[in-house]
């Protein structure tokens, strides 16, 4: 069993839907949960970093983690072009050197 | 701010030929990484250092060579280039012991024809 697993999609949504990208895991040691965006030719660039449980917002993006469940979502609201990529969750421990990434989903938001 | 910068951003081997894919933070990092991103496959991590003159093997470090002289820079060698080490490579840095997340750079993208 992989450490995380994400739907790769492809997912495909009308502007001004909401998207719902969610990651589930099977390390209970996971303290750390971060959501990459990552476009086409570029490196991953960090959206959202939350600690521990709960939800976190910024902006049109809202990033949730429910620890006993084992699974992050990541919500963008109002969804534009622009946020057409691919998505990555990862996570990572309060000990330990590494990162652990789902293998992303790739998302498509058609004007 | 520059953050991660590697270096070259694009590359054609041939087989059994040697490259170095650089790396390199302003960030004052102590953590570095090596990662490949294959299609539909993730993030693979080869590398990694917790800090200067310390390295550690990830989960596909066959192949592949690294070093870490000082803090700034991370370079990753490759001595006999080989197909399937044609791949899209990402160099990332983190303040670990702050638990910060990653940041990335750009990649190279290399093909060994």
């Amino acid at each position: 069993q992989k450490e995380v697993e994400q739907d790769p999609g492809p997912l495909s949504v009308p502007e001004g839907a909401i998207v719902s990208l969610n990651c589930t895991y099977s390390n209970s040691a996971f303290q750390y949960f971060m959501w990459y965006r990552q476009y086409s030719r570029k490196g991953p660039e960090l959206l959202m970093y939350t600690y521990s449980s709960g939800n976190k917002e910024d902006g049109r993006f809202t990033a949730q983690v429910d620890k006993s469940s084992k699974y992050i979502s990541l919500f963008i609201r109002d969804s534009q072009p622009s946020d057409s990529a691919t998505y990555l969750c990862a996570m990572s421990g309060d000990t330990g050197n590494q990162f652990y990434f789902g293998t992303g989903t790739s998302l498509t938001v058609i004007p | 701010n520059a953050g991660v910068t590697q270096t070259p951003k694009f590359r054609i081997l041939k087989i059994g030929q040697s490259m170095t894919l650089q790396c390199a933070q302003d960030m004052n990092h102590n953590y570095m990484y090596w990662y490949r991103q294959d299609p539909g496959m993730g993030l693979k991590l080869i590398y990694y250092s917790v800090g200067a003159g310390i390295t550690d093997k990830g989960e596909v470090p066959n192949g592949y060579n690294v070093s870490r002289s000082t803090t700034e820079y991370f370079p990753l060698r490759l001595e006999l280039a080989a197909p399937s080490q044609t791949s899209v490579y990402f160099c990332a840095s983190t303040n670990r012991g702050s638990n910060q997340p990653q940041h990335f750079g750009d990649g190279t993208r290399l093909s060994i024809l």
